[in-house]
């Protein structure tokens, strides 16, 4: 069955460090990859997607590379804030699936400190 | 305009109670899913509905678990003879149309948190 995996949190970093959230994935087919983030006290929202392979989704400065070859959709932004303080959750979608149901990771905390 | 919205948004019951979980998606969205979100965990897929019919109710983890949306919007998740292990938080989304492929973006409501004593 299909499957996400990341990196476990949580990730403490200062302000304006580089930011790599690792997410790897199994699959059959080629699913379509996202990442979601849940601030504090709020509902999931869609940072970024990717629907077939070499596409690069961004957003607020969030950067991810949808890689066949390695099976990884990692996060990366190269200077975070302390606003950006959430969980991460890395998904995917089964195109040959009737819909569009989503397949979570285990999400990560970031902590970003002044 | 609204988003999704779900009520209540904590639910204390005793273990072998029944309890209703309701989803109000976004007005026009064909597609909704209901998801379960443990501490610590990624959200899991319980159920898929395309209108008012359950198109993919593969992830509902046993029959004490049902789900139904008789008018093509609003959706109740229904849970009989609650036990612990169903403490949770329960989530909803929908999304216009339910195309598959990453072509729709799927909203998610802020969760009703579900705890059995």
């Amino acid at each position: 069955g299909n499957s996400v995996t990341q990196m476990e949190g949580p990730v403490t970093l200062s302000e304006e460090a580089f930011l790599t959230i690792n997410c790897t994935y199994t699959a059959t087919g080629y699913p379509s990859l996202f990442w979601y983030v849940q601030y504090p006290g709020e509902g999931l929202q869609l940072l970024l997607k990717a629907t077939k392979a070499d596409d690069k989704g961004s957003n607020k400065g969030f950067e991810a590379t949808y890689r066949k070859e390695t099976t990884s959709f990692h996060l990366e932004k190269g200077s975070v804030q302390v606003s950006d303080s959430a969980v991460y959750f890395c998904a995917l979608s089964d195109p040959l699936g009737a819909g569009n149901m989503l397949t979570f990771g285990g999400g990560t905390r970031l902590m970003v400190k002044p | 305009g609204a988003g999704v919205s779900q009520t209540p948004s904590n639910k204390v019951t005793e273990k072998g109670k029944y309890v209703e979980l309701r989803c109000d998606p976004i007005s026009g969205h064909t597609a909704l899913y209901w998801y379960r979100q443990s501490l610590g965990q990624g959200p899991e897929f319980l159920i898929y509905f395309q209108g008012t019919g359950a198109a993919d109710d593969s992830g509902l983890p046993n029959d004490r678990f049902f789900a139904v949306r008789p008018e093509g919007s609003v959706s109740t998740l229904k849970i009989q003879r609650t036990e612990r292990g169903d403490s949770a938080v329960y989530l909803c989304a929908s999304s216009p149309r339910g195309l598959a492929g990453g072509m729709d973006t799927q909203y998610f409501g802020p969760g009703t948190r579900l705890t059995v004593l």
